[in-house]
C-alpha cells in the first residue's frame, strides 16, 4: 500500500468553478499534512499546512482534514488559470519523514 | 530571508560517470531533506538528516548515491557510477519545525 494516494487526474476545471483534490494516507500517527503547487519546470511550493481535523482558510484555498478517515482535501475556490498545476499531497510521520503522494495536475480552461 | 540554494541548475552526463550536487539551507533549519523527482511522479525521498545526523535513508541506493551534510549546514549529493535511470530532478528540502521548502532543484540528465 503506497504510504500517499491521491486522486488521479487530470482534473480541468472551467475558470471561476471550484477545484477540489484528495488525498489519503496510510501512517496513523501523522501530525503534519501539507499542499505544495508545482508548476512544469518548477520546484514544489508549499500554499497550506493543517495540523488537526476540520477546515482551514488561506485565501480562495480550502484544506480539509479527517484524522479518523486518514484524508485530507484542498478545495480551489474561484480557480484561475494562474491555479493550473500539479499538486502534492504530503504528510509528516512521527518519525519525521516528510512523504509525497505522485500529484494531482489541474488545469484550469478560461 | 534567504531560501534553499541549489548548484547545478542542469547537468548532463554520461552514463557511469560521476556527479555532486551541493544544497545550502535556509540558515538555521536543522532539517535537511533531498528528494528524487521523476517526470510524473512525486518526490520520492532518499535521504533525510537531523543537524549532520541520518534520520532516514532507506530509499538512497547505497550502492552509488551517497550524501553528507558537515558541520549540520550544507549538504552534497553523489551519484557514482551514474546510470541512465537516474535522470531525474534533484531536490533539496530543509525545515525548522514541519513546514519544508524547497530549492530550485537540480536537474540531471544521463546519456
Amino acid at each position: 500500500q503506497k504510504e500517499v494516494e491521491q486522486n488521479s487526474g487530470p482534473l480541468s476545471v472551467p475558470e471561476g468553478a471550484i477545484a477540489s483534490l484528495n488525498c489519503t494516507y496510510s501512517d496513523r500517527g501523522s501530525q503534519s499534512f501539507f499542499w505544495y503547487r508545482q508548476y512544469s519546470g518548477k520546484s514544489p511550493e508549499l500554499i497550506m499546512s493543517i495540523y488537526s481535523n476540520g477546515d482551514k482558510e488561506d485565501g480562495r484555498f480550502t484544506a480539509q482534514l479527517n484524522k479518523a478517515s486518514q484524508y485530507v482535501s484542498l478545495l480551489i475556490r474561484d480557480s484561475q488559470p494562474s491555479d493550473s498545476a500539479t499538486y502534492l499531497c504530503a504528510f509528516r510521520s512521527n518519525d519525521y519523514k516528510l512523504s509525497f503522494g505522485a500529484g494531482t495536475t489541474v488545469t484550469v480552461r478560461a | 530571508e534567504a531560501g534553499v540554494a541549489q548548484s547545478p541548475r542542469y547537468k548532463i552526463i554520461e552514463k557511469r560517470q560521476s556527479v555532486a550536487f551541493w544544497c545550502n539551507p535556509i540558515s538555521g533549519h536543522a532539517t535537511l531533506y533531498w528528494y528524487q523527482q521523476i517526470l510524473g511522479q512525486g518526490p520520492k525521498l532518499l535521504i533525510q538528516f537531523q543537524n549532520n545526523g541520518v534520520v532516514d535513508d532507506s530509499q538512497l541506493p547505497k550502492d552509488r548515491f551517497s550524501a553528507e551534510r558537515l558541520k549540520g549546514v550544507d549538504s552534497t549529493l553523489k551519484i557514482q557510477p551514474a546510470k541512465l535511470e537516474d535522470s531525474a530532478v534533484y531536490l533539496c528540502a530543509s525545515s525548522f519545525s514541519a513546514e519544508a521548502f524547497f530549492g530550485q532543484g537540480t536537474r540531471l540528465t544521463v546519456v
